[in-house]
């Protein structure tokens, strides 16, 4: 079974504070996907990466920054958090493969204050 | 901009009876699709893949693709409790991303 983790389940931060969100994978995926979810608004990605140290923007990158400097292992940071950066964050990977079905992460809930 | 659509329900089905989802795509290049069921406050699982045209079985859930109509559907039987969740609907456009619908809210009403 593919397995993807991420680092926390809930986290709470205060306005300004750099957030590092992880996440791992165990099934030797070239591609993962960091995405956020909002009610009303579905599924948008943030920033999604291909192989090691390589990665491409999303529909919204504005205020996130990514880094993945091992195959299993994307990690998605906040710079500067702000209250419209409270969020489900959700991460996914899939296989290089023509089909590239994706595999969530059970997500980490950001709350920013 | 290449999209898939979804009704957002929700959609309100007696428990027992089949629940029909359908989804709507922009493109004809689409070569992949994905039914993912997301329960309340946890994550997407992927349920059903489609690659070619037809149907596909999976124990009580099938999917419909219909490439030539650009729509794919998932038809849940003997529908239960337990499958009262968010659908979504997701499409492969060509490259490694996926695009997805918003979700339909299925109730499954006891």
């Amino acid at each position: 079974d593919v397995k993807v983790t991420q680092s926390s389940r809930y986290l709470v931060k205060r306005t300004g504070e750099k957030v590092f969100l992880e996440c791992v994978q165990d099934m030797d995926h070239e591609n993962m996907f960091w995405y956020r979810q909002d009610p009303g608004l579905g599924l948008r990605l943030i920033y999604f990466s291909y192989d090691v140290k390589m990665k491409e923007k999303g529909d919204i990158p504005e205020g996130y920054s990514v880094s993945r400097e091992k195959k299993e292992r994307f990690s998605l940071i906040l710079e500067s958090a702000s209250t419209n950066q409270t969020s489900m964050y959700l991460c996914a990977s899939s296989l290089w493969d023509g089909a590239y079905e994706q595999y969530f992460g059970p997500g980490t809930r950001l709350t920013v204050t | 901009q290449k999209e898939v659509e979804q009704n957002s329900g929700p959609l309100s089905v007696p428990e027992g009876a089949i629940a029909s989802l359908n989804c709507t795509y922009s493109d004809r290049v689409s070569q992949s699709f994905f039914w993912y069921r997301q329960y309340s406050g946890k994550s997407p699982e992927l349920i059903m893949s489609i690659y070619s045209n037809g149907d596909k079985e999976d124990g009580r859930f099938t999917a419909q693709l219909n490439k030539a109509s650009q729509y794919v559907s998932l038809l849940i039987r003997d529908s239960q409790p337990s499958d009262s969740a968010t659908y979504l609907c997701a499409a492969n456009f060509g490259n490694e991303k996926l695009t997805f619908g918003t979700g339909t809210r299925l109730t499954i009403i006891p």
